[in-house]
């Protein structure tokens, strides 16, 4: 099948903890693999992406790694902050078709 | 750049009636997805449009239907809405078909709510 699974959360950190929300998928071939972000009361927004197998997405001290072999695309951060609370969406494109497909989402609260 | 704009960002509806949802795309994108957020869940595919034409639906029955203009903005149309319809319905562009290396780019999505 195709899909993606995530963490469950909610997910509640101190500020400047290590983060890691668990992202794992299914499919025929090689998507590439995107992580987004909601805000609260706002669309998703691309956090980062990986279009190939070893490749590392990148963005505002988030980092996750496409891994082939485990079928996984991780994502950590070394110090979050309260500002990075928000809504986490895995998610992988279509092989064929148009269709992307989402994980449920991890909720991460950051407390001062 | 103007990003993908959605209206309106609220409606309140009764079940049976029908709904028309708005998409204008990123300044340059040519495909616009449909995608229906419900609480605590991920987003899921409606449907496609490219070159004012559906290029791909979900699992959504046909009362969900849409169009793509000429400028590439889009419209949502729901029939005989359910209770079940209350959601976040997000519209994202992209250049050219989602293929494997594309990513949408997401409005802010309109919050219908059926009573």
């Amino acid at each position: 099948g195709n899909s993606v699974t995530q963490m469950e959360g909610p997910v509640t950190l101190s500020e400047e903890a290590f983060l890691t929300i668990n992202c794992t998928y299914t499919a025929t071939g090689y998507p590439s693999l995107f992580w987004y972000v909601q805000y609260p009361g706002e669309g998703l927004q691309l956090l980062l992406k990986a279009t190939k197998a070893d490749d590392k997405g990148s963005n505002k001290g988030f980092e996750a790694t496409y891994r082939k072999e485990t079928t996984s695309f991780h994502l950590e951060k070394g110090s979050v902050q309260v500002s990075d609370s928000a809504v986490y969406f895995c998610a992988r494109s279509p092989n064929t078709g148009n269709q992307f497909y989402f994980g449920t989402g991890t909720s991460l609260t950051v407390i001062p | 750049e103007t990003g993908v704009t959605q209206s309106p960002t609220h409606l309140i509806k009764t079940r049976g009636q029908q709904v028309t949802l708005r998409c204008s795309s990123q300044s340059g994108h040519n495909t616009v997805s449909w995608y229906q957020q419900a609480l605590g869940q991920g987003p899921q595919f409606i449907f496609q449009y490219y070159r004012e034409e559906e290029n791909g639906r979900g699992n959504f029955p046909p009362r969900f239907s849409g169009l793509q203009f000429p400028n590439y903005s889009s419209e949502l149309n729901v029939n005989a809405l359910e209770l079940d319809d209350s959601a976040l319905y997000l519209c994202a562009s992209s250049i050219g078909l989602a293929g494997v290396i594309g990513e949408l780019f997401f409005g802010e999505g309109s919050r219908l709510t059926v009573l």
